[in-house]
């Protein structure tokens, strides 16, 4: 099955400064999501992105497809956007739709 | 609206017990899900059910046993648990091929 890796897998920053999240996968994919998980444990969206570039207030994303990997930009960085950050992806062959496969995600802890 | 819901927020139950856990959504999607999530883990699949029907069931023990009442409710039984099945156990839902929307969790601990 694919193989998704996350780096680093733990990340210290002083509040305001900039990060980028990496994702590498070993195989195609038709679906790929960020998440951000809460110290409570809720997983929220923060993009969906197989492919191409998307940017929503202070985060952005990158998807290079033919390369097999994925970008999470967090710029000025705030104390909640402390956690575990998750990139999971999708492949739609063999009878897979549905099957999302999670990397081992990134702890962010943010500091004031 | 992208919210699914999750009922208990926690649960403590015996080996003995039966329980159930219980997810909604009213966002008219036709796929819904089943993780596991270990401590300090990523989320793991556990069922998916397309147009109320399962498709996958990643062997998963039978103490576990899905349902899907209807496409807006999926529910998880529970029997005979584990202590080791103790773990924060998330629903989400989906159109098909499309971003999947997470609830926030149920905590299981299994004494």
């Amino acid at each position: 099955g694919i193989q998704v890796e996350q780096s680093p897998p733990d990340l210290i920053l002083q509040e305001g400064a900039n990060s980028t999240l990496r994702c590498n996968f070993s195989d195609s994919v038709n679906n790929l999501q960020w998440f951000h998980q809460n110290p409570w444990g809720q997983l929220i969206n923060l993009f969906y992105i197989p492919s191409g570039t998307k940017q929503n207030g202070r985060l952005s994303a990158t998807t290079v497809a033919t390369e097999r990997y994925s970008l999470l930009y967090i710029s000025s960085s705030q104390t909640t956007d402390s956690g575990v950050y998750f990139c999971a992806v999708e492949n739609w062959g063999s009878g897979n739709t549905g099957k999302l496969i999670f990397g081992q995600g990134t702890t962010l802890q943010v500091k004031p | 609206d992208t919210e699914v819901t999750q009922t208990p927020k926690h649960l403590v139950m015996g080996m003995t017990n039966k329980k159930s856990l219980k997810c909604e959504q009213h966002m008219g999607h036709r796929a819904m899900y089943w993780y596991k999530q270990k401590a300090k883990k990523p989320p793991e699949l556990m069922f998916v059910y397309s147009y109320e029907k399962l498709s996958i069931n990643e062997s998963v023990p039978s103490r576990f046993s899905p349902e899907c009442p209807n496409s807006s409710l999926l529910n998880l039984h529970l029997h005979a648990l584990q202590p080791e099945d103790s773990a924060l156990y998330l629903c989400a839902s989906s159109q098909e091929q499309d971003t999947q929307y997470f609830g926030p969790g149920t905590r299981l601990t299994v004494l």
